[in-house]
């Protein structure tokens, strides 16, 4: 039983570029989000999904976008990076809306 | 939009001191979560409290949820090295339990 899997573990992007931040999970939970943590901030929401086919946007959506297609994939896409996007990313999954959250490893980026 | 406000940010303590970290929302809260983030690692779930004044404990960990429902507090008796790391607080914003909005986090330091 993996849990919650991101990938990749560590990324360098320079400014302009795209790429797909991985999510997946293995307990058949409805409930997927994205995160962002920054030193002294918290983790900030970016977007979550409530089901598959079913995305929303959390505090801080601007410069990601999300799909569900599947129970377990909840891929975060960065379309054109830009060096304010330099964080830590975590993905985490529940049982459903309200329930505990479990966590992946999370996924250091930086855009230069 | 809702706010949840972490105090202290940071809490040096020589081992076998206390801890106690408090946690306050702008708005009434449903329910509230609090977290651990060993350094380095990713938010592991701890506890969730739902009733107003309820108070859990798990060994030297003591969570209490305000009367009103806007504040919470962690108190950790004779701190270990074993509980160094971030104490994150969270609760639901607003009616959507999806949005889960998280405090700053108190880093917590254990001198042995």
């Amino acid at each position: 039983n993996a849990g919650v899997t991101q990938t990749p573990k560590f990324q360098v992007l320079k400014t302009g570029q795209s790429m797909t931040l991985q999510c997946a999970q293995d307990m058949n939970h409805e409930y997927m989000s994205w995160y962002r943590q920054d030193p002294g901030m918290g983790l900030r929401l970016i977007h979550y999904s409530v089901g598959a086919g079913i995305t929303d946007q959390g505090e801080v959506p601007n410069g990601y976008n999300v799909s569900r297609s599947t129970t377990e994939d909840f891929p975060l896409r960065l379309l054109s990076a830009a060096p304010s996007q330099t964080s830590v990313y975590f993905c985490a999954s529940s049982y459903d809306e309200g329930s505990p959250l479990h966590f992946g490893n999370g996924t250091r980026l930086t855009v230069t | 939009g809702q706010q949840v406000m972490q105090i202290p940010q940071y809490q040096h303590v020589q081992e076998g001191e206390d801890f106690t970290t408090y946690c306050n929302s702008s708005t009434t809260l449903s329910n509230i979560q609090w977290y651990k983030q060993r350094p380095g690692g990713h938010p592991v779930f701890l506890i969730q409290l739902v009733k107003s004044g309820e108070v859990k404990k798990q060994k030297r960990l003591t969570f209490q949820f305000g009367e009103a429902k806007k504040n919470s507090s962690l108190h950790i008796t004779a701190t270990q090295t074993t509980d160094v790391g971030t104490y994150f607080c969270a609760g639901p914003s607003g009616t959507s339990y999806g949005k889960l909005t998280f405090g700053q986090g108190t880093i917590l330091t254990v001198h042995p």
